[in-house]
This record gives C-alpha cells, structure tokens and sequence, in this order.
C-alpha cells in the first residue's frame, strides 16, 4: 500500500492563481481530511469528509472548495491564491471504526508571491 | 475553540537522559492522540488514549492520559537521536458525525551524543 499520495510536493504561485492539490489513499478510509501547517501553529483543519460525497467545514475554510467524488481522492482547490495561504499541506485518513487522522501524506509546501 | 497547549515548546537533551512533555486544556477530550513529525514529512501517528487515567507504553515512550481527560503527558526514558522530531498531541471532540481534531503547537525535540 502506498498509503496516502499528496502532489506536488512544492509549488509557488502568483496571487490570483488557482490550483488543485492532489490526495489520494489506497486503504479504503472512509475518513479523509485537510490540514495546512503554518510555522509554530500547530495543524488547523480546513476540511473534512466522512465518505464519498459527503464534505464539511474545518477551522479554516475560507479561501479554500473541497470535493468527494471517490473514496480515493480528496482534491483540495486555491480559486484566487493569496499570500496567506502560504503553508504546508497535509492530507490525512482513517478508517472508519477510528474517526481521527492515522495516517498523513508528506504535505505539499506552498508558496503564494 | 478547544485549545491544547504544549510544553515546553523547545527542548535539547543529551543522548541517555529522560524527559517529559506535556499537554494541556482546559477541555475535555474524548481521546488524544501523539504524533511525532520530522523535517519534510507528516505527522506519524505513535499511540491514541480514549481513558481518563490510561498509561500506554511503546518501547521507550510512555503516554498517560489524565484523570479528567484534559490532560496528557509524554514521557521518553534513555532518549536517543532517533528520538529527535516535533511531538504534536491532538485532542478530539465528538461532534456530531465525525471528530474534530485540535493540535497543540508542538515540543521540538533535539537529542545530541
């Protein structure tokens, strides 16, 4: 198992740019999640899902659209970057008898100029 | 917002001493959950707590979870330079359909010979 796959692993974008970051599992977790890691802050989440089709807030949405289609991917999309969402990403999982993220993928550091 | 606060933020030890790390709220948590995280890479999940009192051990590392549940320490005995890492606890609250995970700011850990 490949466990879970973020791409890119690194990105600088301009301000007013969009992009898609990539995240994928293979473990069949129903639990998927986002989380973005600014320096001395801890992991705030900005969204989660508990299945395919089904997405909810985190703490820190704004800026920030989700989508389910699959159990397999969970793509987070940056419509207009902005300074501010200069952080590490990281996407997580779990099964669905432990609703709290097990496993993370290695993150995707971005940077907004 | 449930606030779990981390201490101490930065600590360096000698290969062979002990420490402690704690983690503290003013919340109850359902459960609790440390992670250990190196440079560039994400969280790796080392044990979860659901108890009020539980000690769990993992070779070296001992976690307890406090009495009421808003509380936790991390205690490592003999450290080594694998030791080394971000030690990240997270506290969980059932809400609704899924559980919310709120991360402390993390203890940096550096272990030298």
């Amino acid at each position: 198992n490949a466990g879970v796959t973020q791409t890119p692993k690194f990105r600088i974008l301009k301000i007013g740019q969009s992009m898609t970051l990539q995240c994928t599992q293979d473990m069949n977790h129903n639990y998927m999640y986002w989380y973005r890691q600014d320096p001395g802050m801890g992991l705030k989440l900005i969204y989660y899902s508990v299945g395919a089709g089904i997405t909810d807030k985190g703490e820190v949405p704004n800026g920030y659209n989700i989508s389910r289609s699959t159990t397999e991917d969970f793509p987070l999309r940056l419509e207009l970057a902005a300074p501010s969402q200069t952080s590490v990403y990281f996407c997580a999982s779990s099964y669905s008898g432990n609703q709290l993220p097990g496993t993370f993928g290695s993150g995707t550091r971005l940077t907004v100029v | 917002t449930q606030l779990l606060e981390q201490s101490p933020q930065f600590l360096s030890i000698q290969e062979g001493e002990n420490l402690t790390v704690y983690c503290n709220s003013s919340s109850v948590f359902s459960s609790l959950q440390w992670y250990r995280q190196e440079p560039g890479e994400g969280p790796v999940l080392l044990v979860t707590v659901v108890t009020g009192g539980e000690v769990k051990k993992l070779k070296r590392l001992t976690f307890q979870f406090g009495d009421a549940r808003k509380d936790s320490s991390l205690h490592i005995t003999a450290a080594q330079p694998g030791d080394t890492g971000l030690y990240l606890c997270a506290g969980a609250a059932n809400t609704g359909t899924a559980s919310k995970l709120t991360f402390g700011t993390g203890t940096r850990l550096q272990v030298t010979l």
